[in-house]
């Protein structure tokens, strides 16, 4: 099946540093992936569409100064969180679309996460 | 616009015990559905789906039907093992986009 990874999978950093997350797809190309976030004991929160070549897409009530999104190539996206700040902690998780073998129906690939800590 | 609605947990169960977790939704054309489990620590993995009306999913011992004229797509399994501890969500989809529209998850705790 389709792989997604992120890096890294813990941060801590100090409150003002900015801090880059990578999501890349091992196995397929993706001209789309999506970011969110996750709150404890909470569910997702769609951030924003990363779309390849171009702007990425935020929600409402994203920031995206706050939130740096560059879709660099077809298997790889990074969100930067910057000037982290301690509300900015959070479980960040990555997905990309793909069509498994067979199948007519995108599906969802989930990375395993980014636990971001700021001090 | 479309959402997700999961029942209110947490859910506690013994080992062994039948699981129900309930889940609706509202959404424009025909979505497909979805369960997600996260594990402790973890990212989500999808664990069955459904990609039109009657279609059952199954995973694991889970299974969960599409039921178009209830707009459900309740979760069950007959015997709950202690592994089986996670966080589940529903999910839908539709259109193109791939744009996954979740419900706020449940917390299921199966005790020995």
């Amino acid at each position: 099946g389709a792989v997604v990874s992120q890096h890294p999978s813990r941060v801590i950093c100090k409150s003002g540093t900015s801090v880059k997350i990578e999501c890349r797809s091992l196995d397929f190309q993706a001209t789309t992936m999506f970011w969110y976030r996750q709150f404890p004991k909470q569910s997702l929160m769609l951030m924003a569409t990363s779309n390849e070549g171009s702007k990425a897409t935020y929600e409402q009530g994203v920031e995206k100064d706050k939130f740096l999104i560059n879709h660099a190539s077809l298997t790889l996206s990074t969100l930067t969180v910057t000037s982290a700040h301690p509300e900015d902690s959070s479980f960040y998780i990555c997905s990309a679309p793909a069509r498994p073998l067979g199948s007519s129906y995108n599906e969802q690939f989930f990375g395993p996460g980014t636990r971001l800590t700021v001090l | 616009g479309n959402s997700v609605t999961q029942m209110e947990g947490p859910v506690t169960l013994s080992e062994e015990a039948f699981l129900t977790i309930n889940c609706t939704y509202t959404a424009t054309g025909y979505p497909s559905l979805f369960w997600y489990v996260q594990y402790p620590g973890e990212g989500l993995q999808l664990l069955l789906k459904a990609t039109k009306a009657d279609d059952k999913g199954s995973n694991k011992g889970f299974e969960a039907t599409y039921r178009k004229e209830t707009t459900s797509f309740h979760l069950e399994k007959g015997s709950v093992q202690v592994s089986d501890s996670a966080v589940y969500f529903c999910a839908l989809l539709t259109g193109a986009n791939s744009k996954l529209t979740f419900g706020k998850g449940i917390t299921l705790s199966v005790r020995p």
